[in-house]
């Protein structure tokens, strides 16, 4: 069955540190990996996005990695800010067609504090 | 910022009315979504469209329609709403229709049904 996991599920950490999330996933076969951003009462915004040759993405403080051996990904931030607090959506598909399918994780939540 | 939005942002009312929800995007896109999220889960595609007069109903079983007349707009309705339907709504459009274009969401619509 494909599946998207993610850990943890919520997150609290203060202002400036750094923290990564993980993304775990059954998803075969694989075509790409993306991690959004969501904010309370929003839609997701895309950070990153990385195929199966790539095993590093960087986005300004955002930066993913991705293990396509193991089916892992992880999304560090660095230097957190308070306007990180968001949910962070890991989400495969399984083909680079019109025919891929996005499976989507639960998220976590990050909550940063001042 | 993507150029899409989604009316209206929140909608309580009671069981057995009808409801549309508008969406519309500026950016062109022959390629529109539509998905449903509840709080703490996953996305779940419920309807898509790859141009107009086209839509097709997603992975999850859903008792909306969808429309497609003008490449700009993809409202949903709901002829009867009941408590179940409860949920938020969240519209997205994208170029092209492969996984590895980036779909821009619209900031969402929570509904509530009494």
């Amino acid at each position: 069955k494909n599946q998207v996991e993610q850990s943890p599920q919520s997150l609290i950490i203060l202002e400036g540190k750094n923290c990564t999330l993980q993304c775990n996933y059954t998803v075969s076969p694989f075509s790409n990996l993306r991690w959004y951003k969501q904010d309370t009462g929003r839609g997701p915004v895309s950070l990153t996005i990385m195929t199966f040759s790539e095993n590093t993405k960087s986005n300004g403080r955002y930066t993913a990695t991705l293990d396509a051996d193991t089916k892992q990904s992880s999304l560090h931030i660095t230097a957190s800010q308070l306007s990180d607090s968001a949910s962070y959506i890991c989400v495969v598909s399984d083909r680079g067609s019109t025919l891929g399918r996005l499976y989507f994780g639960r998220g976590t939540q990050l909550t940063v504090w001042p | 910022e993507a150029d899409i939005y989604q009316t209206p942002r929140y909608l309580v009312i009671g069981t057995g009315k009808k409801i549309t929800l508008e969406c519309s995007q500026t950016m062109g896109h022959d390629k529109m979504y539509w998905y449903q999220q509840d709080p703490g889960m996953e996305l779940h595609l419920i309807h898509y469209s790859y141009g107009v007069n086209s839509t097709e109903k997603g992975d999850l079983s859903s008792e909306s329609t969808v429309s497609r007349i003008r490449t700009e707009h993809f409202p949903l309705t709901l002829e009867s709403a009941r408590p179940s339907h409860t949920s938020q709504y969240l519209c997205a459009s994208s170029r092209g229709g492969q996984s590895t274009d980036t779909q821009y969401f619209g900031p969402g619509t929570r509904l509530t049904v009494l």
